[in-house]
């Protein structure tokens, strides 16, 4: 199976900071790559596919970038909503594993 | 809309059985791959079963082999996961997820869970 390795595992940072969350595969992935927001107590949220591709709906302050085991999400502009737990997961292969996460806490 | 509802979680003996089932809203559950995964209280995600849009190809977890058994019925719009010989760490939130129909696509949408508690 293809391990799925975030960093860091939580942080602490203000309305309007801007913030990088990473997202290492154990093997390559391509582009691969998905990243999901998920609040307490609700379902995960689509947030991007492909590595990079914004989905539909979701505010352009957040991106994604990288290929091949190495893969970044970044908020450029952190907003009250955004506090939440993020997962990566890889679609290159079954089975379909998610990163550990990495909760976004209010300084 | 696109919905996706699960219900028959609740609270069961270990060793116990349940059914969980997925109702799909808003589209037609034969032409997308569909998928379980569970989240123990405070924990991450876990990728549990898959089964693919014909039903034909299923896998699962390797914690889950040969207790669970994922199945669906497309005239209805329906997703199943039976779940036998339930053990305390099979305690989760199970979700029933959509898979994006292209190559290597993303869970889009997601159902909102049903609590599967297993104690004694």
């Amino acid at each position: 199976d293809i391990q799925m390795t975030q960093s860091p595992s939580s942080l602490s940072a203000s309305v309007g900071d801007r913030v990088t969350i990473t997202c290492r595969a154990s093997q390559s992935i391509s582009s691969s790559l998905n990243w999901y927001l998920q609040e307490s107590g609700k379902a995960p949220k689509l947030l991007i596919y492909a590595a990079s591709s914004l989905q539909s709906g979701v505010p352009s302050r957040f991106s994604g970038s990288g290929s091949g085991t190495d893969f970044t999400l970044t908020i450029s502009s952190l907003q009250p909503e955004d506090f939440a737990t993020y997962y990566c997961q890889q679609s290159y292969s079954s089975p379909r594993t998610f990163g550990q996460g990495t909760r976004v806490e209010i300084k | 809309e696109v919905q996706l509802v699960e219900s028959g979680g609740g609270l069961v003996q270990p060793g116990g059985s349940l059914r969980l089932s997925c109702a799909a809203s808003g589209f037609s559950l034969s032409g997308y791959e569909m998928n379980w995964v569970r989240q123990a209280p405070g924990k991450g995600l876990e990728w549990v079963s898959y089964i693919s849009a014909g039903g034909s190809t299923i896998y699962y977890t390797d914690s889950v082999k040969g207790r669970f058994t994922i199945s669906r019925d497309n005239a209805n719009n329906l997703l199943y996961l039976q779940m036998d010989s339930l053990r305390a760490e099979d305690t989760a939130v199970y979700f029933c997820a959509r898979i994006y129909p292209t190559r290597k696509g993303p869970f889009d949408y997601w159902g909102q869970g049903t609590l599967v508690s297993v104690s004694s």
